[in-house]
């Protein structure tokens, strides 16, 4: 079975610059698993910051960015604010149709 | 503008299904990707499925034996039957329009606000 791997939790300073990452239990993330980035608050819905790797989805501020680092999908919040304080999920491709979410990550701003 | 709006019981028995609804409004269904989501209480998100609005549907395989959605394009809506649950099938249960380019489906653009499901006898 194939797990997609997230940071359970992540601390970043108000203006700073946090790095999140999402891997696979076996192999390598490249473009080719279509990585997606969604921002969730709670009791919120989540919304789409990030796709196809590191296309911004309308109205996502430029801070927020994505790329492939080594061999994971990473999202980079650069210039940290307060209401950037809530949970991260990536999800990817992995074939056949078939989608997987990572266990999330969760974001403080301190 | 599209909106999705979940609907069905709160309370389901364990061992009997689980039937939600999504509708869609402002927008219509054809031509589109359609799917469900779900997350469990202070837990993670969990993609159950998706179904094209020609009824073709793809399953979460850890999901598969128990799933079956469905479209009704005259009411505009789909739907998500989930048989035999368990406690652990409690979750707020979420419907999504997939933004497709081309032959390609890249993320789930419109979102419902979500519907809590619980399992309890």
């Amino acid at each position: 079975q194939i797990v997609v791997t997230q940071e359970p939790s992540f601390s970043v300073s108000p203006g700073g610059t946090v790095t999140l990452t999402c891997g696979l239990s076996s192999g390598s993330v490249s473009s080719g698993h279509y990585p997606n980035w969604y921002q969730q608050t709670p009791g919120q819905a989540p919304r789409t910051l990030i796709y196809n790797t590191d296309t911004r989805s309308s109205g996502v501020p430029d801070r927020f960015s994505g790329s492939i680092l080594g061999n994971k999908a990473a999202l980079t919040i650069t210039g940290a604010q307060a209401d950037d304080e809530c949970d991260y999920y990536c999800m990817l491709y992995i074939g056949s149709g078939i989608r997987v979410f990572g266990g999330g990550t969760k974001v403080t701003v301190l | 503008q599209v909106q999705l709006q979940e609907s069905g019981p709160g309370l389901v028995k364990p061992s009997e299904t689980l039937s939600l609804t999504c509708s869609v409004s402002g927008g219509s269904i054809s031509n589109q990707y359609w799917s469900w989501i779900r997350q469990p209480p202070g837990k993670g998100l969990e993609w159950i499925g998706y179904i094209y609005y020609t009824g073709s549907t793809n399953y979460n395989p850890s999901l598969k034996s128990r799933v079956i959605m469905s479209v009704d394009t005259s009411k505009n809506q789909f739907s998500l039957k989930l048989n035999s649950v368990i406690a652990a099938d409690t979750a707020v249960y979420y419907c999504a329009r997939w933004y497709c380019s081309g032959p390609y489906c890249y993320y789930m653009d419109v979102w419902g606000r979500g519907t809590t499901v619980t399992v309890f006898s």
